[in-house]
């Protein structure tokens, strides 16, 4: 089974709401990504756990959070988000960060408003 | 950083080939190459690891000149199926452990 799911998904926020992304991965993975996706173009990738621990943050605005409670979910915390953050969300894990196989979930489809 | 892909769109009939090309300024240690459909994730179709290393994948198949720096996606004898948006991903000899998605070929395969 190589399934990655994420609620919600679909998302509409204003700029002053909280809201929160989630994902889940039961195949044992120990790295988890958050990657951005706007119309047309590759997703960009924000964050990285590898262990539970934030291993790389790409320079991503403090209004996403990410969280990464156990070894099997990862959120994304969003907190006064300005409309160009309306994207795709993607959510990724593989076995171990570095070299090896990304599996993608659905993703979040995020509008703010 | 991020590798060039070429073409950026390609129609094809049922039935024919399609070469889609990745190409990269720096040093590769590894080559993934995806396939997304219209509003869903990224699929997962293979990795090449070694320089001249060629994989396969049912009617799809990719090689990995190291030397050039390139990866190559063969698509042959196309079905309705194979329409979507290609994109390799990079891992660099050097530098971050990310990987680094390329521009994106968008195939549409017509009847």
């Amino acid at each position: 089974d190589t399934e990655v799911t994420q609620t919600p998904k679909h998302l509409v926020m204003g700029m002053t709401n909280k809201k929160s992304l989630k994902c889940e991965q039961h195949m044992g993975h120990r790295a988890m990504y958050w990657y951005k996706q706007k119309a047309k173009k590759p997703p960009e990738l924000m964050f990285v756990y590898s262990y539970e621990k934030l291993s790389i943050n790409e320079s991503v605005p403090s209004r996403f959070s990410p969280e990464c409670p156990n070894s099997s979910l990862l959120n994304l915390h969003l907190h006064a988000l300005q409309p160009e953050d309306s994207a795709l969300y993607l959510c990724a894990s593989s076995r171990e960060q570095g070299v090896k196989t990304q599996y993608f979930g659905p993703g979040t489809r995020l509008l703010v408003l | 950083q991020q590798p060039v892909q070429s073409p950026q769109a390609v129609i094809l009939r049922e039935g024919e080939d399609a070469v889609i090309n990745c190409s990269s300024s720096k040093a590769l240690y590894s080559v993934h190459w995806y396939r997304q459909k219209h509003g869903e994730a990224p699929v997962f179709l293979m990795i090449l690891l070694k320089g001249g290393e060629q994989k396969g994948h049912e009617k799809i198949s990719a090689s990995f000149n190291e030397k050039k720096q390139q990866s190559s996606l063969y698509l042959t004898a196309s079905q309705l199926s194979y329409s979507g948006t290609y994109f390799c991903g990079t891992f660099y000899q050097t530098g971050a452990n990310n990987l680094f998605f390329g521009t994106g070929t968008r195939l549409t395969v017509i009847p």
